[in-house]
């Protein structure tokens, strides 16, 4: 199946300080959605983008839908503890039956307090 | 609440054995994913379904079954030929003409 490159794998970072994280495609994608993970359980939508150049926030996180439509971008501003968990980037195609999600790898998050 | 349900949240199996994964939803999507998720490897999609009745291969149905009779449910059968079948499993859904995808909080299937 298709693929996205998310990076970094891991991040390991002091309460309070930013973090960004991406995601990239050799294809183009026309929905792009960001997810967390918590152990143990499903993951939650954090953000949905779903126009090139798009900006969208959602309290201390940001994301962005790259102009070429083959990369996103994640930020979350002034971290905190509950932060932790796993965060998956996903892209979709569209277009006639092609509504499946593509999904990175994830990038795992430790917030030192 | 709406939501979507996946039961069993842990369950072991012997070798050999079939066991099925039950999911739920109450959210009238019509469309509905099965992901198996592996450490370090992210999201891979087993089966998906646009519509009662109907569903289509994702990328590593080998060793799976599923069964679409009813909107609200969509089952999920781990098969003796699924070689590696120790994971956890997340079921979905969606409106299915894109955009967002709502997760259950998964099983976790461990085969002894």
């Amino acid at each position: 199946g298709q693929q996205l490159n998310q990076s970094p794998q891991s991040m390991f970072i002091q309460e309070g300080e930013d973090v960004s994280m991406n995601c990239t495609s050799s294809s183009i994608f026309n929905t792009w959605l960001w997810y967390k993970q918590e152990p143990g359980e499903g993951p939650v939508l954090l953000i949905a983008l779903y126009k090139a150049g798009e900006l969208t926030s959602n309290g201390r996180l940001t994301a962005q839908f790259g102009i070429t439509r083959k990369d996103s971008f994640l930020n979350i501003s002034a971290s905190i503890p509950s932060d932790v968990g796993i965060y998956f980037c996903a892209g979709q195609r569209g277009g006639g039956s092609n509504y499946k999600l593509t999904f990175g790898k994830g990038t795992l998050l430790t917030v030192n307090p | 609440d709406g939501g979507i349900t996946q039961s069993p949240k842990y369950l072991f199996r012997k070798e050999g054995q079939n066991v099925t994964l039950s999911c739920e939803q109450n959210l009238n999507h019509d469309a509905m994913y099965w992901y198996r998720q592996d450490p370090g490897q992210g999201l891979r999609l087993i089966y998906y379904s646009q519509i009662v009745n109907d569903f289509q291969k994702g990328d590593i149905a080998e060793g799976y079954s599923v069964s679409r009779e009813k909107k609200e449910s969509f089952p999920l059968t781990v098969t003796s030929a699924q070689k590696n079948p120790t994971a956890f499993y997340l079921c979905a859904s969606g409106w299915g003409f894109g955009g967002e995808l709502f997760f259950g909080e998964g099983s976790r299937l461990t085969v002894l």
